[in-house]
């Protein structure tokens, strides 16, 4: 089955710009959770969608926002974009899962999101 | 929240057995795992072991957790330069979503 497709791989924005990136999920996960990956700060949690609804959320001012669609495509918007949000960012689905379940996640290739 | 500390580096020779280790705060996980990135990709589930086991072994690798100490390894024998990546470990802490070191450079050199 395909896997976690993200787009774009790539892409470069000038500072102040906004940016969407896009992430389609395994065929019947319902869950879709963004992820900011940077050497400094390593794998760090933005948000966890579950059908259409935001579930979990990291730690990250209220430029970054997501959404998920009826069939659980997921977008992640930055507003005013800052040099620092260069990253690779990471999408995974995942199967419903429980609190305590096992819960593998399943993870895209990323989008590497450059801001000059 | 949970915090989980992973060591950013490892320099091993090719055929030596490689060691990651991981340490965590919270004692509430039910599932702890282990990811591996390659050069450009995303993150992709290695092995995971359930919390009331203290090892867990698949071909080349041995998972041990030290529920005690909050100490869980990742032990790879006769480690090969495919094997070099970034190693994450993670748990799910009783929530739907898993927590994530920062994950350990496997180098591997000849």
């Amino acid at each position: 089955k395909a896997g976690v497709t993200q787009t774009p791989r790539y892409l470069i924005k000038t500072r102040g710009q906004q940016v969407t990136l896009s992430c389609s999920p395994i065929s019947g996960h319902r869950s879709v959770s963004w992820y900011q990956q940077t050497p400094g700060q390593g794998l760090q949690f933005l948000f966890e969608y579950f059908s259409e609804t935001q579930r979990n959320k990291g730690n990250f001012p209220g430029r970054f926002s997501g959404r998920q669609f009826s069939n659980s495509r997921s977008e992640m918007n930055v507003s005013t974009l800052e040099l620092g949000d260069s990253a690779l960012y990471l999408c995974a689905s995942s199967l419903v899962g429980g609190a305590g379940g096992k819960t593998e996640a399943f993870f895209g290739q990323g989008t590497r999101l450059t801001v000059v | 929240g949970e915090d989980v500390e992973q060591s950013l580096f490892l320099s091993v020779r090719e055929g030596d057995s490689s060691v990651i280790n991981c340490t965590y705060t919270d004692s509430s996980s039910t599932y702890l795992y282990w990811y591996k990135q390659e050069p450009g990709a995303g993150l992709q589930l290695l092995t995971y072991i359930f919390s009331n086991m203290d090892m867990k072994q698949d071909q080349r690798l041995t998972v041990l957790l030290n529920k005690k100490d909050k100490h869980l390894s990742l032990r790879i024998a006769d480690t090969q330069t495919g094997d070099s990546a970034i190693y994450f470990c993670a748990l799910d802490g009783g929530s739907y979503i898993p927590t994530f070191g920062r994950g350990t450079s496997l180098i591997v050199h000849p």
